[in-house]
């Protein structure tokens, strides 16, 4: 089993749309989560970190669920310009930071 | 702002080749990576460093060794490159400042490795 898991996508939704990913981890131990988007041809930069009670970014809203062992990222009010891949990120207690393959989200007019 | 350079943006090596990939932040940063990235495989890390001197292998370290002499350079070394080394490599740096593994992670703009 893959240390970090993602669904690749691709998601392709209509502006507006709500959109949802999970990522799910293996290592019970980790410590930290986040969500980094990379756009095409380009390196990938911090989203947001994701926090145990939740975190909100204006249309972006992040979720950890110890117990189930992942974490979620919601999209509200899609717009054009969030067209991505959107990867997780997770740290294990070692240190060293472990990338899900990425979910790729399409937005269309 | 965070700079992190790689020095290449573009190598064709031939197979058997040593190959030298180097990474400079300047922002006085501990830690420093080395994924690389293929289609549907995603980031996958390499190896990774603590701060100076120090390195811990990631998840796929064969075929790689690396230095980190200084605390703003971190050298990704292929001994003898293979054509299944072709891929997208991605330095990033991470400060310790906010706590141990909290940290955001700064990107270089990649070095894309063609082995023929």
């Amino acid at each position: 089993r893959k240390e970090v898991e993602q669904d690749p996508g691709p998601f392709n939704v209509p502006e507006g749309a709500t959109v949802a990913f999970n990522c799910t981890y293996s290592n019970s131990a980790s410590q930290s989560f986040f969500w980094y988007r990379q756009d095409c041809r380009k390196e990938p930069k911090l989203l947001m970190s994701v926090y145990s009670s939740g975190n909100e970014d204006g249309r972006f809203t992040a979720q950890l669920n110890r117990a189930s062992q992942y974490i979620s990222l919601l999209i509200r009010d899609s717009k054009l310009s969030d067209s991505a891949t959107y990867l997780c990120a997770v740290n294990v207690d070692t240190g060293k930071l472990i990338f899900g393959q990425g979910t790729t989200l399409q937005v269309k007019p | 702002d965070v700079k992190v350079t790689q020095s290449s943006r573009y190598l064709v090596k031939r197979t058997g080749e040593k190959v030298f990939l180097e990474c400079v932040q300047d922002m006085d940063h501990e830690n420093m990576f080395w994924y690389r990235q293929d289609p549907g495989l995603g980031l996958r890390l390499i190896y990774f460093s603590y701060d100076v001197k120090m390195k811990e292998k990631g998840d796929i370290p064969e075929g790689y060794s690396v230095s980190r002499e200084k605390k703003e350079r971190f050298s990704l070394i292929l001994e003898s490159a293979s054509t299944n080394q072709t891929s997208m490599y991605l330095c990033a740096s991470r400060s310790l400042a906010g706590g141990l593994n909290t940290g955001e992670l700064f990107f270089g703009e990649g070095s894309r490795l063609t082995v023929l």
